[in-house]
Order: C-alpha cells, then sequence, then structure tokens
C-alpha cells in the first residue's frame, strides 16, 4: 500500500528554523508535495519535488531524496501565521493519485 | 477564474437520509478527487475521477457511498443511508488534465449526521 509518515506535532519559536520530515512507501512514485491546512479549512499548496534536491520558494523550502523515499519542508523565519498542519503528499499509482500524509501540527510561540 | 467551488458548506443529516456533495472544478480542470479527513486527522484519499469515468476508487467504502463526474456540471459524491460515523469534512480538490505537480481544494463540506 501506499504510505507517508510525518512527525505528529512539531513546536518552535517565532523567527526560528523547522524542518518538518515525511518518509514514504508507495508505488509508482512520481513527486513529492506540500500543503499548508489552517483550522481545518482548505489545504493550499506550498512546493512540489519531481527530483532529487531542494526547492525554494521564498520562506519555504523543499527537499527530496528519492534514493532515501524521504523528505523534508523547510520554513525559515517563523511567523505566528505559520501555525498550521503540513502534510507532504505523493502521487502515485500512474502519477494522477494523489496521497497525503499523516500531517504535521505545527506550533509556533512566541 | 473561481476556485474549486464546494457546496454545500455545511449539511446536516437525520441518519438513514442521503447526503449530496457538490464539486466545481476550476474553470479548464478535468480531474477531479474527493478526501475525507476527520477532526485532528489527515485527508484520506475516496476517489479520482475524469469527466464521465471513475479512475480509482480504492478509498471508497463499498457500500452506500458513490461518485460521479458527468459531461456537464459538478462532480457529485452520494452518501445513502448516512450513519454517525460518516460525519466528517468532504474536501474536493481539482487538477489540470495530465497535471501532477498541483492540487487545487475546495472549502470543504461538513457533514453532521445527527
Amino acid at each position: 500500500g501506499q504510505s507517508l509518515e510525518q512527525p505528529s506535532e512539531v513546536t518552535a519559536v517565532e523567527g526560528a528554523i523547522v524542518q518538518i520530515n515525511c518518509t514514504y512507501q508507495t508505488s509508482g512514485f512520481y513527486g513529492l508535495s506540500w500543503y499548508q491546512q489552517h483550522d481545518g479549512g482548505a489545504p493550499t499548496f506550498l512546493s512540489y519535488n519531481a527530483l532529487d534536491g531542494l526547492e525554494e520558494t521564498g520562506r519555504f523550502s523543499s527537499f527530496l531524496s528519492r534514493s532515501d523515499s524521504y523528505g523534508y519542508l523547510l520554513l525559515q523565519e517563523l511567523q505566528m501565521k505559520d501555525s498550521a498542519s503540513y502534510f507532504c503528499a505523493a502521487f502515485t499509482g500512474g502519477g494522477n493519485k494523489l496521497t497525503f500524509g499523516t500531517g504535521t501540527q505545527l506550533k509556533v510561540e512566541l | 477564474n473561481a476556485g474549486v467551488m464546494q457546496n454545500p458548506r455545511h449539511l446536516v443529516r437525520r441518519r438513514g437520509q442521503e447526503a449530496r456533495l457538490r464539486c466545481s472544478p476550476m474553470k479548464g480542470h478535468s480531474h477531479v478527487y474527493w478526501y475525507r479527513q476527520l477532526p485532528e486527522e489527515g485527508l484520506k484519499f475516496m476517489v479520482y475521477l475524469q469527466k464521465e469515468n471513475i479512475i480509482d476508487e480504492s478509498g471508497m467504502p463499498k457500500e452506500r457511498f458513490s461518485a460521479e463526474f458527468p459531461k456537464e456540471g459538478p462532480s457529485i459524491l452520494r452518501i445513502q443511508q448516512v450513519v454517525r460515523g460518516d460525519s466528517a469534512a468532504y474536501f474536493c480538490a481539482s487538477s489540470p488534465q495530465g497535471g501532477r505537480t498541483e492540487a487545487f481544494f475546495g472549502q470543504g463540506t461538513r457533514l453532521t449526521v445527527v
């Protein structure tokens, strides 16, 4: 089956850097995406890695290592508004089924 | 360009009734996904559809649940004879044809079964 595992909760202080890890076991892996969800609202897309390496988008960066079946989301200069749930997700099984990870609740403190 | 539209936003049904959840994808998107989310939990894949076709329904319960995406009109997730355990947030997402990068989500439908 498909599984993407994440830590359930991460806490960090405002202005700090935090890394949220994702390890996956999937078939037909095409790439890894990251989504943010505030208070049960609509998940919003943050980034996508099709190839190994680091992708940077403003304060957020995402990394993928296919050989290790591992990726992470890096958030820099944390702000209170970054407190949310973060999900990794993978297109699998032919490339169009998007499977989500277990989710990480990020709490940013003063 | 309107985003993914789901309605209703909130739906209350008595046990045994039917629930119909609607999803209009973004313009030009022909791929639709449905997910279920319980409080404090992740997004569980239910079904993936393209126009007039169910591509993957591996996450759908075998009974009482069905989904369609007709040639015209929104995608519909239908739950027959609802039970309390069906209470959850149901999210719809759409992506462009052949897209493997980003899926756009609607605001979800919160179903409460009383």
